[in-house]
């Protein structure tokens, strides 16, 4: 019972560098969102999609790409990487919007 | 401007006592409820729900209430165990989905035996 699976889990990143975050989910669900989580902070909506081959941007986009080709997989990109942009970042998935969201155990990205 | 408050930081609270942990919101159009709980180095985890057509939902020792008028939740844990240690998120989003789920900044529980 895999679940919603990241990796990595951890990762350090040189100023201007790319990277992509994986996240995979086994339970055929729509919604898939990805998350930062700041210290002491909540965690914000970076992207979520709807379904394969839809996206949108949450509440804080900027620095990040996502693709949706599949149910399964909703990868996250950052193009040239920033310190603002070390954090924990999480995948979710969900059967509907209005259902509980479930997450992966978190990718902790650094950026130096 | 955040939409869901968790104005504690933390809680420490003794093993067998209860814990109240409280959150409050601002956006009127908010009808879905929900507590998360999260262990570090893990994903947070679904704990409890509530619809706001009720004012209280109760799921073994953890129940919600729901107070509309004041645009408050708060969650209980009876009786508190050491295994409660960990962040409680709050998150709200209305039923219609077209708002995705906010999230309040957590509350760190101290159970201590």
């Amino acid at each position: 019972n895999a679940g919603v699976t990241q990796t990595p889990k951890f990762r350090i990143l040189k100023i201007g560098q790319s990277m992509t975050l994986q996240c995979a989910q086994d339970m055929n669900h729509n919604y898939m969102y990805w998350y930062r989580q700041d210290p002491g902070m909540g965690l914000k909506l970076i992207y979520y999609s709807v379904g394969a081959g839809i996206t949108d941007k949450g509440e804080v986009p900027n620095g990040y790409n996502v693709s949706r080709s599949t149910t399964e997989d909703f990868p996250l990109r950052l193009e040239l990487a920033a310190p603002s942009q070390t954090s924990v970042y999480f995948c979710a998935s969900s059967d509907s919007s209005n259902q509980p969201q479930h997450f992966g155990d978190g990718t902790r990205l650094s950026i130096l | 401007d955040q939409q869901v408050k968790q104005n504690s930081p933390s809680l420490s609270v003794q093993e067998g006592r209860i814990s109240i942990l409280n959150c409050d919101y601002t956006n009127s159009m908010f009808d879905y409820f929900l507590w998360y709980k999260k262990y570090p180095a893990e994903g947070p985890t679904f704990l409890i729900s509530i619809s706001s057509i009720k004012d209280k939902n109760e799921d073994g020792r953890f129940t919600v209430f729901l107070n509309k008028s004041a645009k408050h939740l708060s969650l209980h844990i009876v009786p508190s165990q050491p295994g409660d240690s960990a962040v409680y998120f709050c998150a709200a989003s209305d039923h219609s989905g077209n708002t995705p789920l906010v999230f309040g900044k957590g509350t760190r529980l101290s159970v201590i035996a």
